[in-house]
């Protein structure tokens, strides 16, 4: 069974980069199938598309972040990574790592649990 | 970029129908996807490709799209229902491909 798991530090400093790693296991990260994405969900409010990794390094960023965003793949350690850089507590949410979407470009599924990132000095 | 309209809430008895709407211009012409998500838990894929159910999703859950509008249907909504529910869509008709979500639906049930 497919399991996602997110890592990183819980609280991060205005203006620093949010640094987040998500490990999967019961699969491969260099499957051909699938892309792997970043999502995240401020406190109370909804899903924002970060941005996916394809294991050949392809990347697609949401317009929105683009600036900011890197997402990276480790396919030895069978892990994708998210940087954010110059944070701001608009950034303070949970954040997702998801396998998706599928190379036709659809859903996110599994999810991992998801972690919390506080933007505070 | 393009937007998916949610209601923000629905209620529904136990035992009765929940309609929950998604609107986006032309949203016939995708694929629309739909997660559950309960306080303090990750989304989990409801429906996907407008109508299809993941294995182990009841068969009380069901999708349609048309128009301007996707729907996701809850027959004989349970207490367990309860939850965030969001619809999901690629979007390529920019200069940039994108993963659109939209606004959530609290679904309550009484």
């Amino acid at each position: 069974q497919l399991q996602l798991q997110e890592s990183g530090p819980g609280l991060v400093k205005p203006s620093e980069t949010l640094s987040l790693t998500c490990t999967v296991s019961g699969g491969s990260i260099s499957s051909t199938t699938y892309y792997w994405g970043w999502v995240r969900q401020p406190p109370g409010k909804g899903l924002e598309w970060i941005g996916i990794i394809y294991y050949s390094g392809s990347t697609y960023y949401n317009p929105s972040l683009k600036s900011r965003v890197t997402i990276s793949v480790d396919t030895s350690k069978n892990q994708f990574s998210l940087k954010l850089s110059s944070v701001t507590a608009a950034d303070t949410a949970v954040y997702y790592c998801a396998r998706g979407p599928d190379v036709d470009m659809n859903w996110f599924d599994p999810w991992g649990q998801g972690t919390l990132v506080t933007v505070s000095s | 970029s393009y937007v998916l309209t949610q209601p923000p809430s629905v209620s529904v008895a136990p035992g009765k129908t929940a309609r929950i709407t998604c609107g986006g211009n032309n949203i016939g012409s995708k694929s629309v996807h739909w997660y559950q998500q309960k306080p303090g838990q990750a989304p989990v894929l409801v429906i996907y490709y407008d109508s299809d159910r993941p294995s182990g999703i009841p068969e009380r859950f069901s999708g349609s799209n048309s128009g301007n509008t996707a729907t996701l249907t809850i027959s004989r909504v349970e207490a367990g229902d309860e939850a965030d529910y969001y619809c999901q869509v690629w979007d390529s008709s920019s200069d940039h491909q994108s993963w659109v979500f939209g606004t959530g639906t609290k679904v309550t049930v009484l």
